[in-house]
């Protein structure tokens, strides 16, 4: 079955970056893009971007143009997003996401089950 | 790029039936729009995607027939028949937009509450 397994919850001061690793099992890795979506706390879903672990290519939203990079390492399965110049507003908890199909890509059809950063000083 | 408004909240008695709106904003009305639960503490959780004819492909695994949606004009439905308390959960809807469909933005979430 898919699954898709992230890396322990982090604390970062402002101005340092994270990266938060999923790893992916039950499927071929490279065929499906990973998105990431990040959540506050009582707030709602907030996409961050999407790779396409075959290829590399990668496509951000502008709030993090600049700032998020999405990369992976296909030998063993796991996708990487790092988040640069941290502030307290990016205290939530990261998502990677699978999409439903190869042709649905944005549909998020797989979770991981959530990484959260804090970011304190 | 699309605006998505999901009403903060709503609430339905255990055996009811309750139908979550999720608006979009004007011109975007040939968009589809996918389904989400969370569940308290929980990720979230694709239900089924939904376009003007109604449902797009099949429903995430899983997810019981209880659940159906409609799409209409700029809203895309959720109805949740026989309501059980396992559904009180927040339902985000959210839409690919852009080039290739390549950006997705989010609504902001209905909590429903199971009385």
């Amino acid at each position: 079955q898919v699954q898709l397994v992230q890396s322990g919850a982090e604390v970062k001061k402002p101005g340092a970056s994270v990266k938060v690793s999923c790893k992916a099992s039950g499927y071929t890795f490279t065929s499906y893009d990973i998105n990431w979506v990040r959540q506050a706390t009582g707030q709602g879903l907030e996409w961050m971007g999407w790779m396409n672990p075959n290829s590399g290519n990668t496509g951000y939203a502008q709030k993090f143009q600049g700032r998020v990079t999405m990369t992976r390492n296909t030998s063993i399965s796991t996708a990487y997003m790092e988040l640069s110049s941290l502030r307290s507003e990016d205290t939530a908890v990261y998502y990677c996401a699978r999409g439903i199909s190869i042709a649905a890509g944005r549909v998020l059809g797989y979770w991981g089950q959530g990484t959260l950063v804090t970011v304190s000083s | 790029q699309p605006v998505l408004t999901q009403p903060p909240s709503a609430s339905a008695s255990l055996g009811a039936s309750v139908t979550l709106t999720c608006t979009l904003s004007s011109g975007y009305s040939n968009y589809k729009v996918d389904w989400y639960q969370q569940r308290p503490g929980k990720g979230p959780r694709f239900v089924m995607r939904v376009g003007t004819g109604g449902i797009v492909g099949s429903k995430g695994d899983g997810i019981p027939d209880r659940f159906s949606v409609l799409g209409s004009g700029l809203n895309r439905y959720l109805t949740i028949k026989n309501i059980q308390e396992e559904d009180e959960s927040d339902y985000h809807c959210g839409a690919d937009h852009g080039s290739g469909s390549n950006f997705v933005v989010f609504g902001g979430g209905t909590k429903l509450t199971v009385l």
